[in-house]
């Protein structure tokens, strides 16, 4: 399995709602990224989490916590949002580290925030 | 911090031309490139990279070279194909878990 997943595909939601983002990789990699893309702009890293543990956080705001409960699984909870939140959410992956590794994307989640 | 800067934003060649996007990096401790292509609606793929130890790469129609002196490294697509339409990023890595990414540049093939 060569796949990063992620569910859901597509959420709309309130600024009062609470959501959680999956993401999930059966490839054994030490290290699970989310980052936020804005359209016709790059992707922002906002955490990396290595070996189950945070080892970055980009300074980013509370309503979004990220969570590792395995090392499969990487969640991001969201509460609060504002519209400007809206994005493309993508998760990835890598085994190693960068100098000797790819890092694979999943196919995101778009989030929409009314 | 490192920064990446990535020119041209837009670019629009002949089908059957040559594409090449250019990137600087500021960081010289970075040592590895990747580049990435991203289509509409779909997630970021990585299309080559290269490492600090090498000069130039090639993948059949695509190949990337790296001036480490002058830190800069570009990205080539010869004979373009309307599949090569995309934002391509570049990207740097200067520690072992950040990927710093250029702006992007959307490349239009034209008939």
């Amino acid at each position: 399995d060569t796949e990063v997943t992620q569910t859901p595909k597509h959420l709309v939601m309130g600024m009062t709602n609470k959501k959680s983002l999956k993401c999930e990789q059966h490839m054994g990699h030490r290290a699970m990224y989310w980052y936020k893309q804005k359209a016709k702009k790059p992707p922002e890293l906002m955490f990396v989490y290595s070996y189950e543990k945070l080892s970055i956080n980009e300074s980013v705001p509370s309503r979004f916590s990220p969570e590792c409960p395995n090392s499969s699984l990487l969640n991001l909870h969201l509460h609060a949002l504002q519209p400007e939140d809206s994005a493309l959410y993508l998760c990835a992956s890598m085994e190693g580290s960068l100098g000797t590794d790819t890092q694979y994307f999943g196919p995101g989640t778009r989030l929409t925030v009314l | 911090g490192e920064n990446v800067e990535q020119h041209p934003s837009t670019l629009s060649v002949q089908e059957g031309d040559s594409a090449v996007i250019k990137c600087t990096y500021s960081d010289s401790a970075s040592n590895y490139f990747p580049w990435y292509k991203q289509e509409l609606g779909k997630r970021p793929q990585l299309i080559i990279d290269i490492r600090s130890n090498v000069g130039e790469k090639k993948d059949q129609r695509i190949a990337v070279t790296l001036n480490k002196t002058a830190k800069h490294f570009s990205l080539h697509i010869t004979e373009t194909q309307p599949e090569d339409s995309a934002v391509y990023f570049c990207a740097a890595s200067n520690r072992d878990d950040k990927i710093i990414f250029g702006k992007g540049t959307r490349l239009h093939i034209l008939p």
